[in-house]
């Protein structure tokens, strides 16, 4: 199975905040990579796909980019809603995996 | 807009079987793709398997292999998820999803349904 790595497993910002999340694959995934945003009790929200289209819907302060096996999630200026945790997902195999989370919380 | 609606939390005793349902409205359900994500308390998230329900194909993680069964029926637009030989690490909530395009990201999730495994 392809690994997904994310960094740092906690971020703390405060509101208006850049922040940035980094998520590696173990082997070259091309940009078949997708992040989610998923809040306590909730089922995660679909943000973004193929690395860096964004899902209808999701505001333009998310972002992403990479190709290969680097990748980051940027939230532009951070807002009260984000505060949550973020998982990067591989979908080059069909076996798909997801990274570990990074929570953003409150600084 | 798809929805899906997932079946009621369940208890069970290690060594028994569960079987989850996602109930589909929206879009057409032979169509798509669905997933079966699972996430233990505090942890992160963990691929299952999928189905084809056009076609009736599932796969599975190597890791559920041979203990996992997903199907579906066309006709009430509503995929199963079942989990034998239950040990307490298979206690967590499990979400069906589904595939943006086959093999893809998940766009629309399930509820989650909560599964514990417990004597």
């Amino acid at each position: 199975d392809i690994q997904m790595t994310q960094s740092p497993s906690i971020v703390s910002a405060s509101v208006g905040d850049r922040v940035t999340i980094t998520c590696r694959a173990s082997q070259s995934i091309s940009t078949w990579l997708a992040w989610y945003q998923q809040k306590p009790g909730k089922a995660p929200k679909f943000l973004i796909f193929d690395a860096f289209s964004l899902e209808s819907g999701v505001p333009s302060r998310f972002s992403g980019s990479g190709s290969g096996t680097e990748f980051t999630l940027t939230i532009s200026s951070l807002q009260p809603d984000d505060f949550a945790t973020y998982y990067c997902q591989q979908y080059s195999s069909f076996s798909r995996t997801f990274g570990q989370g990074t929570k953003v919380e409150i600084k | 807009q798809v929805q899906l609606v997932q079946s009621g939390a369940e208890v069970k005793k290690p060594g028994s079987s569960v079987k989850v349902s996602c109930k589909a409205s929206g879009g057409t359900f032979s169509s798509y793709a669905l997933s079966w994500v699972r996430q233990a308390p505090g942890q992160g998230l963990e691929w299952m398997g999928g189905i084809l329900p056009v076609f009736g194909t599932s796969n599975y993680a190597q890791k559920f292999q041979g203990r996992v069964t997903i199907n579906a029926d066309i006709s009430t637009n509503t995929a199963y998820m079942e989990l034998t030989s239950l040990r307490s690490e298979d206690t967590a909530v499990y979400y069906c999803a589904r595939d943006r395009s086959y093999g893809h990201a998940l766009d629309f999730w399930g509820q989650g349904t909560m599964v514990t495994v417990s004597s």
